[in-house]
């Protein structure tokens, strides 16, 4: 059973710092995974998604990387603002006709200006 | 072009009571999955549905049940409900197509803004 796991539950950065997001899963047989973004109260926005092929995706300030054999991903904020203060769900899809995703629980950023 | 929708925004019921929360899915979309994100936790997959049928279901009671329509909207019901079944239900579509009935779907899912349940 896939099982994703992001720490610390909540996080908070002053204005203009570079951070790391971490996200890590216990099954390497994924066909990709997913950043999301969630605001209070709200659903959920996609970010980024990175095939098991591929190493790392960019967007703007952010980028994730993402390595299959130790099972873990980042996710990189560069000069971090106070709107992107917000959840940040990681989201694994596994592999097989019945693929699905698994969340974690995601990180809290709160970015102080 | 129309993102996901849902509706209602917000609904509060009594414990026993049934629900119906609607789904339409991303323009060019024909899967409808759903989700179930309790306060605090990530969303959790309660059962996909592709060509009017479930396809997938996580490990939800039958009290959660579902239906798709020919314009590829859907429902989520849940019948009896409990204090714990109050939390945000997602909705997400995607593109399945021919492809991702041989291979497993793999494209992106694209989120509703959700229906905040309130059981009391």
């Amino acid at each position: 059973k896939q099982e994703v796991t992001q720490i610390p539950a909540a996080l908070s950065v002053p204005e203009g710092e570079n951070l790391v997001l971490n996200c890590s899963f216990t099954d390497s047989a994924i066909y990709n995974l997913q950043w999301f973004r969630q605001d209070p109260g709200k659903g959920l926005t996609s970010l980024l998604l990175i095939q098991s092929s591929q190493r790392e995706q960019t967007s703007g300030r952010l980028n994730a990387s993402l390595d299959k054999s130790s099972g873990r991903s980042t996710l990189y904020i560069a000069a971090s603002q106070p709107g992107d203060s917000a959840t940040y769900l990681c989201a694994v899809r596994t592999t097989g006709a019945n693929s699905k995703l698994t969340f974690g629980k995601g990180i809290t950023l709160s970015v102080r200006p | 072009d129309a993102g996901v929708t849902q509706s209602p925004t917000h609904l509060i019921k009594t414990r026993g009571q049934q629900v119906t929360l609607r789904c339409s899915p991303k323009s060019g979309h024909d899967t409808v999955s759903w989700y179930q994100q309790a306060l605090g936790q990530g969303p959790q997959f309660i059962f996909q549905y592709y060509e009017e049928e479930e396809r997938q279901r996580g490990n939800f009671p039958d009290r959660f049940s579902g239906h798709q329509f020919p314009n590829y909207s859907s429902e989520l019901n849940v019948n009896a409900l409990l204090l714990g079944d109050s939390a945000l239900y997602l909705c997400a579509s995607s593109f399945f197509g021919l492809t991702g009935r041989r291979a497993g779907n793999t494209d992106t899912q694209y989120f509703g803004p959700g229906t905040r349940l309130t059981v009391l």
